[in-house]
């Protein structure tokens, strides 16, 4: 069965630095990735997903996210840190074996002035 | 667009009273799944439906019972409640392998 661990539960970066969120994906087959992001008392959005080829992936808000194999990771990233992206982030993961969507245990991202 | 929808938004529960949380998806998606959200814990899956008919365990079942009574809707029945069941519960659907959407979710209480 597939799982996820995300580094770190909670994140803070400085407004304007790096945010580097981390997801190792555990599978036996290859994995489908998803990133997700939640916003307070919402539901869930796709930020980005990898699916098969160009394992550097855009998503949306400027983030962006790279599945390396030979890590077993799809790590976020974002350039530069912005205060509307405090939010707490998803790594998930599903395979074509058992696609059921599984999520990791999330991290909440806090921005600082 | 609808989307997912669920009801209610917000329950509150006796111990060993029972309810159903209403999901409904208009987007003709064949999956869908049940989570539950708890602080430290991300979302855990409950029970999934591959397809109208079909469902399947996730990773915390216990306590729970679903009904995929078409492909709309996806039904979670909690038949007697416990005070380790106040989570909120999100519903979702999507497309085999494809992004999931997601309910608003159903903040529930069991005192």
């Amino acid at each position: 069965a597939q799982s996820v661990t995300q580094l770190g539960s909670h994140v803070s970066v400085s407004e304007g630095a790096l945010v580097l969120l981390r997801c190792n994906y555990s599978s036996s087959v290859p994995p489908y990735l998803f990133w997700y992001v939640q916003y307070p008392n919402q539901g869930l959005q796709l930020l980005l997903k990898y699916t098969t080829g160009a394992t550097l992936v855009k998503g949306i808000n400027g983030f962006e996210a790279e599945f390396k194999k030979s890590e077993t990771s799809f790590h976020l990233t974002k350039p530069s840190a912005h205060m509307s992206d405090a939010a707490e982030y998803f790594c998930a993961v599903s395979d074509l074996e058992d696609d059921k969507i599984i999520f990791g245990k999330g991290t909440r991202l806090h921005i600082l002035p | 667009n609808a989307g997912v929808t669920q009801t209610p938004k917000f329950q509150v529960l006796k111990t060993g009273q029972s309810m159903t949380l209403q999901c409904a998806q208009d987007m003709n998606h064949n999956s869908m799944y049940w989570y539950r959200q708890d602080p430290g814990m991300g979302l855990r899956l409950i029970y999934y439906s591959a397809s109208e008919g079909t469902t399947d365990k996730g990773e915390v079942p216990n306590g729970y019972n679903v009904s995929r009574l078409n492909k709309r809707e996806f039904s979670l029945r909690l038949e007697s409640a416990a005070p380790s069941q106040t989570s909120v519960y999100f519903c979702a659907s999507s497309e085999r392998l494809a992004k999931a959407f997601f309910g608003q979710g159903t903040r529930l209480t069991v005192v």
